[in-house]
């Protein structure tokens, strides 16, 4: 039962264009949505969040968007930088699963110079 | 220490055996995880601890595995009896907190090779 799933297995754009991660979920208890990078070798690295308050989060970059009518979430990398390239994993948290991350399988975005 | 620690990083197993996997959390942290990245999947809760709360382990894949936490800090995450379905990399995690609104910081992993 995959509660969080990212579709797109890999995602390739071009340096200083927009690159768009999409994740999906089931689980209608869930209200904090998280998104992390990792490269190769490494622990995954926590990079932006979003409460399900908010539709909305911005840092830097990076913008999470939520839409929970949906049960839908999307990560915005604008522009894009070869340093970029890495895989996203999208999580979340809530309910019953208080305290527990809830990962999706990832995408490996490929920024290309 | 700066970071979450993990030892070994590399450990590669005969079936049958039992391996134990270590994680030094960040200090303070009162919560920790433990997740595993088996290839090409995404990551898959295995077990949590949050203080002195008795501990998650409802993502234990199987009663070979089981995980303790030490005077609230380091973790042992051990495999008895080790299948080649377990061959995986092991990710602790911690945080501050725990639970909602607390970002998870996580070690570089152990890659086990069960052969």
């Amino acid at each position: 039962d995959q509660q969080v799933k990212q579709n797109s297995p890999s995602l390739s754009v071009q340096e200083g264009r927009i690159s768009i991660l999409n994740c999906d979920y089931t689980n209608s208890m869930f209200d904090y949505f998280l998104w992390y990078k990792k490269y190769p070798a490494e622990g995954p690295t926590f990079l932006i969040s979003i409460s399900s308050i908010k539709d909305k989060n911005e840092d830097g970059r990076f913008t999470v968007f939520l839409n929970k009518s949906a049960k839908h979430l999307s990560l915005h990398i604008v522009p894009s930088q070869p340093g970029d390239s890495a895989v996203y994993f999208c999580a979340a948290t809530g309910g019953t699963s208080y305290g527990k991350l809830t990962f999706g399988q990832g995408t490996i975005l490929t920024v290309h110079p | 220490g700066a970071g979450v620690s993990q030892s070994p990083s590399n450990k590669v197993t005969e079936k049958g055996k039992d391996v134990e996997l270590r994680c030094d959390p960040i200090s303070g942290h009162t919560a920790l995880y433990w997740y595993r990245q088996s290839l090409g999947q995404g990551l898959e809760f295995l077990i949590y601890f949050q203080g002195n709360s008795a501990p998650d382990k409802s993502g234990l894949p199987s009663d070979r595995f089981s995980a303790e936490r030490t005077g609230g800090s380091v973790s042992t995450l051990t495999i008895q009896r080790t299948q080649q379905e377990d061959s995986a990399v092991y990710l602790c995690a911690s945080s501050l907190e725990g639970g909602l609104n607390t970002e998870a910081f996580f070690g570089q992993g152990t890659r086990l090779t069960v052969v």
